[in-house]
């Protein structure tokens, strides 16, 4: 079956360190890989993307993730994280040749002071 | 503005009564879904609609409807909601002309049934 996962249900991270929000993915072929950012009761927004080329890709508010095939991950970083950092993280698959997407259980960060 | 808006944000109510949440988006967008939100399970699709007059069950489609009657508007219809449909609601929509398109979401419905 198609899925998602992120391990975490909670990352902690002070401010000014680096951080990593994991995603893994078992979906055939080559899908489409996405991060949406969640805020307090706010709708989901998009962060960044991976359709094809470079493995690193660049995204909204200094997010940037890296794609690894081999190991099928899709794992989200930011340099240098900042309170206002702190929210829900979505990592979601589309298949191939598909519109459905499939969402990861989500994992909350908090960035302290 | 381009945007996903849903309508009403917050409803109460109780089982059996029959209520309809609205979806409009103003970008043009081909496809639209709905998805629940539930904690620890992230978000589940219930609909999704292709283009006008085509919609498709999603991973939850069970004591829901929907409609595409326009492009612009995919409402989601509770025929007899039941407790277990108590959750927070997203309507989505994207454009299907680049590959890869990211979603845009509504802010979200909050339904409570009692």
């Amino acid at each position: 079956a198609q899925s998602v996962a992120q391990p975490e249900d909670q990352v902690n991270v002070a401010e000014g360190n680096p951080l990593t929000v994991k995603c893994t993915y078992s979906v055939s072929g080559n899908p489409y890989l996405f991060w949406y950012v969640q805020y307090p009761n706010r709708g989901l927004q998009f962060l960044l993307k991976y359709i094809t080329g470079d493995n690193l890709v660049k995204g909204s508010y200094g997010f940037e993730a890296e794609f690894n095939k081999s190991q099928t991950s899709f794992h989200l970083k930011k340099p240098s994280a900042l309170v206002s950092d702190s929210a829900l993280y979505f990592c979601a698959v589309r298949p191939p040749n598909t519109d459905k997407l499939i969402f990861g259980t989500g994992t909350r960060l908090q960035v302290f002071p | 503005e381009a945007q996903v808006t849903q309508n009403p944000r917050y409803l109460i109510t109780v089982t059996g009564k029959k209520l309809t949440v609205t979806c409009s988006q103003n970008m043009n967008h081909e496809y639209m879904s709905w998805y629940r939100q539930d904690p620890g399970l992230g978000l589940r699709q219930i609909y999704y609609s292709m283009n006008v007059e085509v919609t498709d069950k999603g991973d939850v489609p069970e004591g829901y409807k929907v409609s595409r009657k326009e492009k612009r508007n995919f409402p989601l219809i509770l025929e007899s909601p039941s407790p277990n449909q108590t959750s927070l609601y997203f309507c989505a929509s994207s454009t299907r002309a680049a590959p890869g398109g990211e979603q845009y979401f509504g802010p979200g419905t909050r339904l409570t049934v009692t």
